[in-house]
């Protein structure tokens, strides 16, 4: 089935480490987001990718890095500069050639959760 | 800037009985409008949308949301809640036009409770 998968599901990150979350998806979608979620806050973006080889930071962007080598594949890197990484982080892909004029629907995985010990 | 605001960080209702989710928003023109589920520990799941046309709008799970231009709300509503419907829900809007698609702004969502 297509789909959005993240992984890992849980991960643990040490003071001063980067961690990387990835975020594959087999929907043959142009655009992929990255979005944090904070109890009461709802969600934010981090950062988001509209083509191969391109992305553009998004409100919260200090502190993640990310890369679009590939267009099923959009990683994130929690670098060490994040003081506050403890969140849930959450990937999301829409097709760009239609877009959500067209209906289309904006599909979300289903989340990683990052805790810092 | 849009914006959206949830006016209910927590709602408890009785099973059987009527919801209504409020949700307003602030964007220069009419947005795309979106209501999504999440529960614990889980990815959100698309509710129902409002692109155009119609401003009653169904969708999935016996849930409606009206678009009300005037009021700047887009709020959800079910008749008669089952116990199953206890989540937290975000409204979002995203802006029409250009290449923003995909860019949502998220409310700060609302917690159902579901007493039996």
């Amino acid at each position: 089935d297509g789909g959005i998968t993240q992984s890992p599901k849980y991960l643990f990150r040490k003071e001063g480490q980067n961690v990387t979350l990835s975020c594959e998806q087999n929907l043959n979608h142009d655009a992929m987001y990255w979005y944090r979620q904070d109890p009461g806050q709802g969600l934010r973006l981090i950062y988001y990718s509209q083509i191969v080889n391109d992305f553009q930071k998004g409100d919260i962007a200090e502190g993640y890095s990310v890369s679009r080598e590939k267009k099923e594949s959009f990683p994130l890197t929690v670098t060490s500069a994040q003081k506050n990484p403890t969140a849930f982080y959450l990937c999301a892909s829409i097709g760009r050639d239609r877009g959500l004029a067209a209906g289309n629907t904006i599909y979300f995985g289903e989340g990683s959760w990052l805790t810092v010990v | 800037a849009q914006s959206v605001t949830q006016p209910d960080i927590h709602i408890t209702v009785s099973e059987g009985a009527s919801l209504e989710l409020r949700c307003n928003y602030s964007y220069g023109a009419t947005p795309y409008l979106f209501w999504y589920v999440q529960s614990p520990g889980q990815g959100l799941q698309l509710l129902l949308k409002y692109f155009s046309g119609d401003t009653l709008v169904q969708g999935i799970k016996g849930f409606e949301a009206e678009f009300k231009r005037s009021q700047s709300s887009f709020n959800l509503r079910k008749p008669s809640v089952h116990w199953s419907d206890a989540a937290e829900y975000f409204c979002a809007v995203a802006p029409t036009g250009g290449t923003s698609y995909g860019k949502l702004t998220f409310g700060q969502g609302t917690i159902l409770t579901v007493h039996p």
